[in-house]
This record gives structure tokens, C-alpha cells and sequence, in this order.
């Protein structure tokens, strides 16, 4: 079974725990992408790596950090740094012109 | 600044019926555009794709259009389905720049009533 998996579906935090969220992929895709989605606003991009060991911000990195050790995976860490952490958050991997998301993780931080 | 509008924000139809979604886009220099199709608490999945050269393109019951010269795209969905309800979002992409440079709108939700 092919394409992106992200674990869990559902997280829970309390404010000032730093969390990390899953996503792994098995298409070979080289480049990976997280994006945030918040009700009523579009997708905006938080970090993205093209190949491994190599990462950039994206326009709402503030508060995230992430690493790309191994070609398949691409985990998120939210820290406690990040203002208003409760979001749906989604990962992609992208061949080509085509991207493809993750199920998404949806965090709330109480 | 780049940009991509959709409406209508929501959409209420009927089962069986059709309907056309809208987008217009200020993205500059362009590349492509494409519409995903996000059901609730899902990961969008891609309906179609297209390049600067293309107008229109078929996916089963959804067919998409573009106007490079207006900015504008449409989606139509033809004979609604239940399964249909969702959020169909519309994204332009800017041609160049190492991460793909995907400009997002926030989406049409869509329901479809029996």
C-alpha cells in the first residue's frame, strides 16, 4: 500500500509541551512539504525539504522545526514557542507538478 | 501580491444536479493550476491539472477549465453525488522557486443534498 501516512490522526497536548508529528512516505518522492490549515483560510507552508539532510522555512515557520534524516520520513516538531498550535496539520510529498498529501494529524493544545 | 480567490465560499445542491465552482487567480509568472477535492478531516486528493497551454480538462464527472488570458478557472460537477460533498480547493502555482511556490485559495464547500 502506496503514499503518505501520518500518525496520529488525533493529538492532544498541553500548552508548553513541545510535540512531534509523524510523516512518513513510500513513493521515493525526494521533496516533502508540511502545511497548516486552519478553518476558513487556505493551506500555508511551514517548511519543505527537497532532499535530505536539507530543509528550508516556509512562510510560517515560527514556532516549528523539523529534520530529514532518511528520504522517507519528514517529522514536525511543534514547540511550545508556537503561538496558536491547534490546527490540522498536513504533510506532502511531491513528483513533478503533482503533490500528494497525508490524511493530516489534527492537533489541539489546551 | 499573488493571490487565488474561489467562490462561492459555500454551496448547498441538490443530488443529480450541476454546479460550477470559480477561481480567479493574480499569480505571476504562472506555471499551473490545479483543483484537489478535500473531504472533512482528509488530505486533499488532486482532481486535474493544468498547464499555461491547456483549457480544458476532464475528470470523470468533474471538468475543469482555464482562461490564462482572464485568470480565471472553473470546476463543473456534473449529476452530483452525495460523495461529492466536500471542500474543493483551488491552486495556482508559480513557475520557478525551489518549493513549488503553491499559492492556495481557502475553498468551496460543498454540499450535496439528497
Amino acid at each position: 500500500d502506496g503514499g503518505i501516512t501520518q500518525s496520529p490522526k488525533y493529538l492532544f497536548r498541553k500548552e508548553g509541551q513541545n510535540v512531534t508529528l509523524s510523516c512518513e512516505q513510500n513513493l521515493n518522492h525526494d521533496a516533502m512539504y508540511w502545511y497548516r490549515q486552519d478553518p476558513g483560510q487556505g493551506l500555508r507552508l511551514i517548511y519543505y525539504s527537497q532532499i535530505v539532510n536539507d530543509f528550508q522555512k516556509g512562510d510560517i515557520a515560527e514556532g516549528y522545526s523539523v529534520s530529514r534524516e532518511k528520504k522517507e520520513s519528514f517529522p514536525l516538531t511543534v514547540t511550545s514557542a508556537q503561538k496558536n498550535p491547534t490546527a490540522f496539520y498536513l504533510c506532502a510529498s511531491r513528483s513533478g507538478y503533482e503533490q500528494y498529501f497525508g490524511p493530516g494529524t489534527r492537533l489541539t493544545v489546551t | 501580491k499573488n493571490q487565488v480567490e474561489q467562490s462561492p465560499q459555500s454551496l448547498i445542491i441538490l443530488e443529480g444536479k450541476n454546479c460550477t465552482l470559480q477561481c480567479n487567480y493574480t499569480v505571476s509568472p504562472f506555471s499551473n493550476l490545479r483543483w484537489y477535492k478535500q473531504d472533512t478531516g482528509r488530505g486533499p486528493v488532486s482532481l486535474t491539472i493544468m498547464t499555461f497551454s491547456e483549457n480544458t480538462k476532464s475528470n470523470g464527472r468533474y471538468t475543469a477549465t482555464l482562461d490564462a488570458d482572464t485568470k480565471q478557472s472553473s470546476l463543473h460537477i456534473t449529476a452530483s453525488q452525495l460523495s461529492d460533498s466536500a471542500s474543493y480547493i483551488c491552486v495556482v502555482s508559480v513557475y520557478g522557486g525551489s518549493q513549488g511556490n503553491l499559492i492556495f485559495g481557502k475553498g468551496t464547500k460543498l454540499s450535496v443534498k439528497p
